[in-house]
């Protein structure tokens, strides 16, 4: 099974930061997704991104919240401002060309805590 | 609105033994329905899914799971636990209005006892 890396692993940051998470997804991946859990609550969507842009956002991603693919392969997700109620994992998954939207693979994840 | 029930938060089994790890959902069309996994600190591993198809689903390392439109359940299933099977496992549903969009349930850790 094709593997998404995230990077960094952890990361704890002070209020009001700005933080950058980033994703690598398998090369052909052409759909890319975040997702986030809160400590103790669901695993829930943010954001789906296709052709360089938002295809789907919650009402989570606000206006602190932006993503990206720079590079045209490493796709990111920054925070401008964090707040205490950001701390979360956050997800990152991709879908192959050829693959069903559905069917998304995920990375290990990135930790975020925000002090 | 979609969603998904994970009736059990823990559920615990000796090695060797079934196990079963209860979904029900809530859907007013007709579902996507996924099982995955997560191992410490690894991602989520799709463990199998349901699509309209045969309503018993085989997944990788033995689980199966069963769509019972009737009972509006997706039960996971595996005739016999093994070790590496302690994880955490989410039952997920699709969103009606966008396949992307994945739904989650809030995840049963399961512990396997020697």
């Amino acid at each position: 099974e094709p593997e998404v890396t995230q990077t960094p692993s952890h990361q704890v940051t002070q209020m009001g930061q700005e933080v950058i998470l980033r994703c690598v997804p398998i090369s052909n991946h052409l759909y890319f997704y975040w997702y986030r859990q809160i400590l103790g609550q669901k695993v829930e969507f943010l954001v789906s991104f296709y052709n360089n842009e938002i295809s789907e956002k919650s009402e989570i991603f606000d206006d602190q919240f932006s993503v990206e693919r720079p590079d045209g392969s490493n796709f990111t997700l920054k925070i401008r401002s964090t707040k205490l109620e950001d701390s979360a994992m956050y997800f990152c998954a991709g879908v192959p060309l050829a693959g069903v939207r559905e069917t998304q693979y995920f990375g290990p994840g990135t930790r975020l805590l925000v002090l | 609105a979609q969603s998904v029930t994970q009736l059990d938060s823990h559920v615990s089994v000796s090695e060797g033994t079934p196990v079963l790890l209860r979904c029900n959902y809530s859907s007013s069309y007709s579902p996507s329905l996924f099982w995955y996994v997560q191992h410490p600190n690894k991602g989520l591993q799709l463990l199998l899914k349901y699509t309209s198809a045969a309503t018993l689903v085989k997944g990788i390392n033995g689980f199966e799971a069963e769509f019972k439109k009737s009972e509006t359940s997706f039960h996971l299933t595996k005739p016999s636990a093994h070790m590496s099977d302690a994880a955490e496992y989410f039952c997920v549903v699709t969103s009606a209005y966008n396949t992307d969009k994945l739904i989650f349930g809030t995840g049963t850790r399961l512990q396997v006892f020697p």
